[in-house]
């Protein structure tokens, strides 16, 4: 079946460290993979997404490769801001549209 | 344009209550989902819909019911809620291959 597995939290960075969370997929065929942010008391948001085999998803600084070969979805930011603090999943979606999520990460961002 | 709602933000009940948490989205998606979230759990599917008329289980589906009579509605019925359904949920929808809209959510506390 589909499965995400997400680096564990809670992660903490000083303001202008840089940030990766790693995620690892498991699935057949060719998923699309998801970034999600959850800020406190929030719903969770669209971060980016890539639907094929070297994409590049991006949005407010934050990137992410689809690496088939490695079947992983890192998220990577340059310099994190304290703005940044909120808990992040990992998903996909295979074939039809129920979306798979990690169990999340937290990161903290202190000035 | 609301988006996702889901009414109520909160509610408590008692043990072997009922109720229904209302979701609705404005988009004209025909894919809508329910998921809860759990500490350490991340997102786990309920229920999911396909279209007007059209349910299917997920991945956590015992203890509750959805209809979808119309495009723009999915409640989730609790026929009998237990403190193991103490939980956040979140209501999403999405026109198909694109990055799901989600609800900001219902905290519901079983006692």
């Amino acid at each position: 079946g589909n499965s995400v597995t997400q680096m564990e939290g809670p992660v903490t960075l000083s303001e202008e460290a840089f940030l990766t969370i790693n995620c690892t997929y498991t699935a057949t065929g060719y998923p699309s993979l998801f970034w999600y942010v959850q800020y406190p008391g929030e719903g969770l948001q669209l971060l980016l997404k890539a639907t094929k085999a070297d994409d590049k998803g991006s949005n407010k600084g934050f990137e992410a490769t689809y690496r088939k070969e490695t079947t992983s979805f890192h998220l990577e930011k340059g310099s994190v801001q304290v703005s940044d603090s909120a808990v992040y999943f990992c998903a996909l979606k295979n074939s039809g549209y129920a979306l798979n999520f990690g169990k999340g990460t937290s990161l903290l961002v202190t000035p | 344009n609301a988006g996702v709602t889901q009414t109520p933000k909160f509610q408590v009940l008692k043990t072997g209550q009922s109720m229904t948490l209302q979701c609705a989205q404005d988009m004209n998606h025909e894919y809508m989902s329910w998921y809860r979230q759990d500490p350490g759990m991340g997102l786990r599917l309920i229920h999911y819909s396909v279209g007007a008329g059209i349910t299917d289980q997920g991945e956590v589906p015992n203890g509750y019911n959805v209809s979808r009579s119309t495009t723009e509605d999915f409640p989730l019925r609790l026929l009998s809620a237990a403190p193991s359904q103490t939980s956040v949920y979140f209501c999403a929808s999405t026109p198909g291959n694109y990055g799901y809209t989600f609800g900001s959510g219902t905290r519901l506390t079983v006692v």
